[in-house]
């Protein structure tokens, strides 16, 4: 079945460290997003990439970079920078043509300790 | 920048009701998404509006969108307390080369008291 799928489910990073959210895709879909959701909040957009070896600042982008070597993959990193990463992550692709939304993967639980 | 607020943020109803979920955004969109969130898990897909006076059902889920009005709603039919989850709402801002950009709502949380 196709599906995305990120990894690690729980995640806990110390102060001061680097840590990469994984997140791979095999829909066969350009576009790829990054969105952070904070309790009883809405999604913000991280990164977003709509086709390999290019992506764009979301709207809340400092803190955190991105890569897109390959189709099927879009891995996160929260900097030290980002100074209160506590969050739930989500991936999510689309399709680049077409009007069918995201397709989720089932998240991130980043904890600083 | 394009603003999408939910009414009510928080919704308490009771089996057999009916209530309607308000979606308001700011500039304008043609293409507007619905999702369910059950808790501490992902969102999965509910209806896409891609035109004005779109409507689509799906059991007891009534979604319609009013381009003109900015507004989207989601309506309840007779509420069951499997339908207890938050609600999100998120408009297409548009991405050229491909792609949907979508900003969301805050979400609305659905309890369905037995």
């Amino acid at each position: 079945d196709g599906g995305i799928t990120q990894s690690p489910k729980y995640l806990f990073r110390k102060e001061g460290q680097n840590v990469t959210l994984s997140c791979e895709q095999n829909l066969n879909h350009d576009a790829m997003y990054w969105y952070r959701q904070d309790p009883g909040q809405g999604l913000r957009l991280i990164y977003y990439s709509q086709i390999v070896n290019d992506f764009q600042k979301g709207d809340i982008a400092e803190g955190y970079s991105v890569s897109r070597e390959k189709k099927e993959s879009f891995p996160l990193t929260v900097t030290s920078a980002q100074k209160n990463p506590t969050a739930f992550y989500l991936c999510a692709s689309s399709p680049s043509r077409g009007d069918y939304g995201y397709t989720f993967g089932s998240g991130t639980r980043l904890t600083v300790v | 920048e394009l603003k999408v607020e939910q009414n009510p943020l928080f919704l308490s109803m009771q089996e057999g009701k009916n209530y309607t979920i308000y979606c308001n955004y700011s500039t304008t969109s043609d293409r507007l998404y619905w999702y369910r969130q059950d808790p501490g898990k992902s969102l999965e897909s509910l209806f896409v509006l891609l035109s004005n006076g779109a409507v689509k059902q799906e059991g007891r889920l009534m979604a319609s969108l009013d381009t003109k009005a900015r507004l989207s709603t989601l309506h309840i039919t007779a509420a069951v307390h499997d339908l207890s989850a938050t609600y999100f709402c998120a408009v297409d801002r548009g991405l050229t080369g491909g792609g949907n950009k979508l900003t969301f709502g805050t979400g609305t949380q659905l309890k369905v008291e037995l």
